[in-house]
């Protein structure tokens, strides 16, 4: 089975200074991956996702991964954050393959905390 | 563009009440999915339908059950409420089966 692991779950960061998110997957069969930010009270936002080609991926409000096949890990990074930005962050897995519905598997989430 | 409603927003209920979630998916997305967030907590996987059939089933109570229509739109129906089932209920729906996850904003259930 696969799952996702988040290290951190808080990251304090101040503005303007670069961060990055760490997620770790493990899977026995290729997977897509994901990350979604949530802001308080609100729902899932879809930041950006990998399912192939270019391992390096844009997403929105200036976010961008790297997948890392041999490490597992699809790290999130801004290079200059924004008090904006202060959300949890979940990194989210799924299979790559053609079979059942392919539910999402969540990570526990990392807490961005963007102070001036 | 369009994009996945649920409703209702809030929900207050008493224990051993029943509750009722709807889900109106994307237009022309085939699969709905169901993930339930407590405080907290990541979200995690309920149930799913695609094409009107049940797809996956995860860690849901035998207390729920959920159905897609002909319509496509789903529900999520939960009997004899506990404190504990108090969470945030999430819609997704995907056009492929999982490479284009779309969510709702969500049905905050409160059981008192």
């Amino acid at each position: 089975a696969q799952s996702v692991t988040q290290l951190d779950s808080q990251v304090p960061v101040f503005e303007e200074a670069p961060v990055e998110l760490r997620c770790n997957y493990s899977s026995s069969v290729s997977v897509y991956l994901f990350w979604y930010v949530q802001y308080p009270n609100q729902g899932l936002q879809l930041l950006l996702k990998y399912l192939s080609g270019s391992t390096l991926v844009k997403g929105i409000n200036g976010f961008e991964a790297e997948f890392n096949k041999s490490q597992t890990s699809f790290h999130l990074r801004k290079p200059s954050v924004h008090i904006s930005d202060t959300a949890e962050y979940f990194c989210a897995v799924t299979l790559n393959y053609g079979g059942a519905t392919n539910k999402l598997i969540f990570g526990t989430g990392t807490l961005l905390a963007v102070q001036p | 563009a369009a994009g996945v409603i649920q409703s209702p927003r809030h929900l207050i209920k008493e224990k051993r009440e029943t509750a009722t979630l709807k889900c109106y998916p994307i237009p022309r997305h085939d699969t709905v999915y169901w993930y339930q967030q407590g405080p907290g907590q990541d979200p995690q996987f309920l149930i799913s339908f695609y094409e009107k059939m049940q797809s996956d089933k995860g860690s849901i109570p035998d207390r729920f059950s959920a159905q897609q229509f002909s319509d496509y739109h789903s529900e999520l129906n939960m009997s004899s409420l506990e404190l504990g089932d108090s969470a945030l209920y999430f819609c997704a729906s995907s056009p492929n089966r999982g490479m284009g996850y779309t969510f709702g904003s969500g049905t905050r259930l409160t059981v008192v």
